[in-house]
């Protein structure tokens, strides 16, 4: 089936500094992804709609100034955690539609953890 | 109102037992449903997706009132494998697009 992979698998980064993660669809073309996060114990939240050629639309409470979506291709979306805090902490996960039906294929997450 | 609401959990069951998962959602206009499966620190998996005449998959019942908003999933014969958090998932349009998550319940089958 259908592949999507992200990058980094996690990553430990110090308050104030950026970081981006990067979501590929491996054997399809995605011109629409989505980013997920979730906190522990907690489900996943959408945080924003990615759109190739287009701007990425947020979900209400979302900063799109320091959450930063770029869908550069039809194979690559990248979010871009800016000066990140303590509180950014989380599992971040993409996905892009694709497949027989509504399914979505899910990355395999990046955790993130701002010391 | 959460938008789709699940059994606050966790379950502890004995393997071989039968489970059953509810979840409601909220809009009305929602146009597909599924039960996704995440192991710990890792992505949601699809399980199944539900359909209104109601669908079965080896040990794994789905079900889906529109009318009650409401949908369920059963699991007959529970392995130990079967421990996981079963997610209760909403696409709200019909662009294969947003998905809204219930916030999990989570099942833990004992020998």
């Amino acid at each position: 089936g259908a592949v999507v992979s992200q990058h980094p698998s996690w990553v430990i980064c110090k308050s104030g500094t950026s970081v981006k993660i990067e979501c590929r669809s491996l054997d399809f073309q995605a011109t629409t992804m989505f980013w997920y996060r979730q906190f522990p114990k907690q489900s996943l939240m959408l945080m924003a709609t990615s759109n190739e050629g287009s701007k990425a639309t947020y979900e209400q409470g979302v900063e799109k100034d320091k959450f930063l979506i770029n869908h550069a291709s039809l194979t690559l979306s990248t979010l871009t955690v800016t000066s990140a805090h303590p509180e950014d902490s989380s599992f971040y996960i993409c996905s892009a539609p694709g497949g027989p039906g509504d399914e979505q294929y899910f990355g395999p997450g990046t955790r993130l953890t701002v010391t | 109102r959460k938008e789709v609401e699940q059994d606050p959990g966790p379950f502890n069951v004995p393997e071989g037992a039968t489970v059953a998962f509810n979840c409601t959602y909220s809009n009305s206009a929602s146009q597909s449903f599924f039960w996704y499966r995440q192991d710990c620190r890792k992505e949601p998996k699809l399980l199944m997706s539900v359909y209104s005449s109601g669908n079965e998959d080896g040990r794994f019942t789905a079900q889906l009132n529109r009318a009650s908003q409401y949908i369920s999933l059963l699991i007959r014969d529970s392995k130990l494998s079967d421990s996981a958090t079963y997610l209760c998932v909403v696409n709200i349009d019909n662009q294969g697009g947003k998905l809204i998550f219930g916030q999990g319940t989570e099942l833990s089958v004992k020998p």
